[in-house]
């Protein structure tokens, strides 16, 4: 079946900018999480979604992240006022329930900001 | 919160020959531990995983063991070959609930020369 999928693949933004990051989780899976891939460095937690609640957000580096699930499927992740330190890829992973802990993976976003 | 390092950064290994990836992790209630693949530009892809209730599990080529005691775990490769080459990552979460974000090492390169 379908995977992960996330949109779009690349985004260039000049600083300041506001961007908007999709994820369509795998169809049923209730969990979703958010991370962020810095080049040549291991993924990084940013949120978890358990249906349309949004249980974690440790891992949001700053009051210009925000990310929201609305339905309890799609995902979007939000960056106000884009900076170059944000400059990565982000993964979106999914899981079909909230005891597995089994995350299937999105191809990512890679977000540059100029 | 958890802290997952991961050694050696970077590994060559001639076509057939085994390879070894070793990580530790900090947090003693850890119970989860994933290995994901990534090739370059790619989704991570899990290819095994482990939980605290085993030592050691094992999948064709694949293998990764586990000593609590010592808070390590290890990725196991036999035979290995050129489509092997990657980046691999290791991760540790607490598992269940809220509380299985993934904390990940910050990745190893397998170069499997032909």
């Amino acid at each position: 079946g379908a995977g992960v999928s996330q949109s779009p693949r690349y985004k260039v933004a000049k600083r300041g900018q506001d961007v908007a990051l999709r994820c369509d989780p795998i169809s049923g899976h209730v969990s979703l999480f958010w991370y962020q891939q810095a080049l040549g460095q291991g993924p990084e937690f940013l949120t978890y979604f358990q249906n349309e609640a949004q249980l974690d957000k440790s891992g949001l580096p700053s009051d210009r992240f925000f990310a929201e699930r609305p339905e309890g499927s799609v995902s979007t992740l939000k960056i106000q006022r884009t900076q170059q330190e944000d400059s990565a890829v982000y993964l979106c992973a999914s899981s079909p329930v909230a005891e597995e802990e089994t995350q299937y993976f999105g191809p990512g976003t890679r977000l540059l900001v100029l | 919160g958890e802290n997952v390092e991961q050694h050696p950064s970077t590994l060559s290994v001639q076509e057939g020959d085994s390879a070894v990836i070793k990580c530790t992790y900090s947090d003693s209630a850890s119970n989860y531990f994933p290995w994901y693949k990534q090739e370059l530009g790619k989704r991570p892809q899990l290819i095994i995983d482990i939980r605290s209730n085993v030592g050691e599990k094992k999948d064709q080529r694949i293998a990764v063991t586990l000593n609590k005691t010592a808070k390590h775990f290890s990725l196991h490769i036999t035979e290995t070959q050129p489509e092997d080459s990657a980046v691999y990552f290791c991760a540790a979460s607490l598992g269940g609930g809220s509380n299985y974000k993934l904390t990940f090492g910050k990745g190893t390169l397998l170069t499997v020369n032909p």
